[in-house]
Parts: structure tokens; sequence; C-alpha cells
């Protein structure tokens, strides 16, 4: 079976500054995707950023980047420019390639950000 | 753009009684998700359904039971509440080969059991 493991349950950072969430892995599988999610205090969850694992560009979405590393089965996210509407909780999340198969997520991560 | 409708959104029950969540998905979603998150939790997958049919299961307690109907929408039905079961609960569609995009995920259920 798959699993998640986000070994840093709270982070900080200033405005501006630049945080790295991480996020390892476990499974069999040779194809896969990885997503990250945000959880602000609404608890509605947004996807922030996904990535294919057969893909070996790392993704990214603005603010937001992902360092992937199949070998090591990581998959960090990185915040630049950090804003206070980035305080929320990030969950990694695993889904195997077969359809209709559910996300498996992490324990989270609760980010802070102070002026 | 539609998105997840997820009903109620929040509702107080007390031991031992029953409830019924809903959950209507994106228009042409073929496909439903129900997961649960208790307090300071990670979400975690309770059971999926695909064209009516249940495609998979997870971690749902027997006392549970669920089922998606002809127009896609889905019901997740919990009796003999327990304090344990307050949670948010959480529905999320897409469509069933689409792996490789997200889940889209409603606002979610807040059930408190007292």
């Amino acid at each position: 079976a798959q699993t998640v493991t986000q070994s840093q349950p709270e982070m900080s950072v200033q405005e501006a500054e630049t945080v790295t969430l991480s996020c390892t892995y476990d499974t069999s599988e040779s194809d896969y995707y990885l997503f990250w999610y945000k959880q602000p205090p609404s608890r509605q969850m947004i996807l922030v950023i996904r990535q294919e694992a057969y893909k070996q560009q790392n993704a990214t979405e603005n603010r937001f980047s992902v360092n992937f590393q199949k070998a090591a089965k990581s998959f960090s996210l990185k915040i630049s420019d950090s804003q206070l509407g980035d305080a929320a909780m990030y969950f990694c999340a695993y889904r195997s390639p077969q359809a209709g198969t559910a996300l498996i997520f992490g324990k989270g991560t609760t980010l802070s950000v102070s002026s | 753009a539609a998105g997840v409708i997820q009903s109620p959104r929040h509702l107080i029950k007390e031991k031992r009684e029953t409830a019924t969540l809903k959950c209507y998905p994106i228009p042409r979603h073929d496909t439903v998700y129900w997961y649960q998150q208790g307090p300071g939790q990670d979400p975690q997958f309770l059971i999926s359904f695909y064209e009516k049919m249940q495609s998979d299961k997870g971690s749902i307690p027997d006392r549970f039971s669920a089922q998606q109907f002809s127009d896609y929408h889905s019901e997740l039905n919990m009796s003999s509440l327990e304090l344990g079961d307050s949670a948010l609960y959480f529905c999320a569609s897409s469509f069933w080969g689409a792996v490789a995009t997200e889940a889209f995920f409603g606002q979610g259920t807040r059930l408190t059991v007292v």
C-alpha cells in the first residue's frame, strides 16, 4: 500500500520570504500522480500544484514550485515571495494511475506567515 | 463554473441518531469520492462510486452506507452516530479516467455529534 509522509507538522515564514514543505512517499508503482492541496481556515480543499511521475520536469505554478525526486520518492513544495494568504494547512497527496483511485493524503503541514 | 455542492454545510446530531449527507458533483463528472477529516487530521478516504456502482472502499464503518443515483449525486448515510463521528465530511468529484487531474472538492459538511 502507498503511504505519504509529511515530517513537518508546523512551519513558519515571513512575508516575501521562501519556504519549503517536505513530503516523502512510498510506492512500488512506477507511474503515479502527486498533488499539493491547501486548506485555509475555511477548510476548503484547494489544489496548489500537481506532478506526473513520468515527467522529469518539476511543475511550477506562479509562486509555487515542486522539487520532485523520483528515485528518492520525495516531493517538496517551495513557496516563493510568501504572502499572508498562504497561511494554511498544506497536504501532500498521492494517486495511483488506475482509473477511479482515491487520493492518499499525508498528515499535513500547518504554515503560518508573519508580517 | 459550477462546483461540487454539499448539503447541509453544518449538522448537529445526538448520539445514536442517523444523518444523511448529500453531494452533487460537477456536471458530467461520473465519479464521486467521500472523505472524512477529523479535527487536526488528514482526510481519510471512505468510499467512491462510478456510474452508480461502488468503485472502491476505504475505511468506512459498517454503520455508514452510501449510494450514487442516476443523476450522479451521492448520499452518505450514517447510523448509530458516535461522538467520534464528529468530523468534516468532504465529497469530491472527477471523471472516471482523469487520474492525472485533480479531484474537485466540495466545501464539506461539518458534522457534530453531541
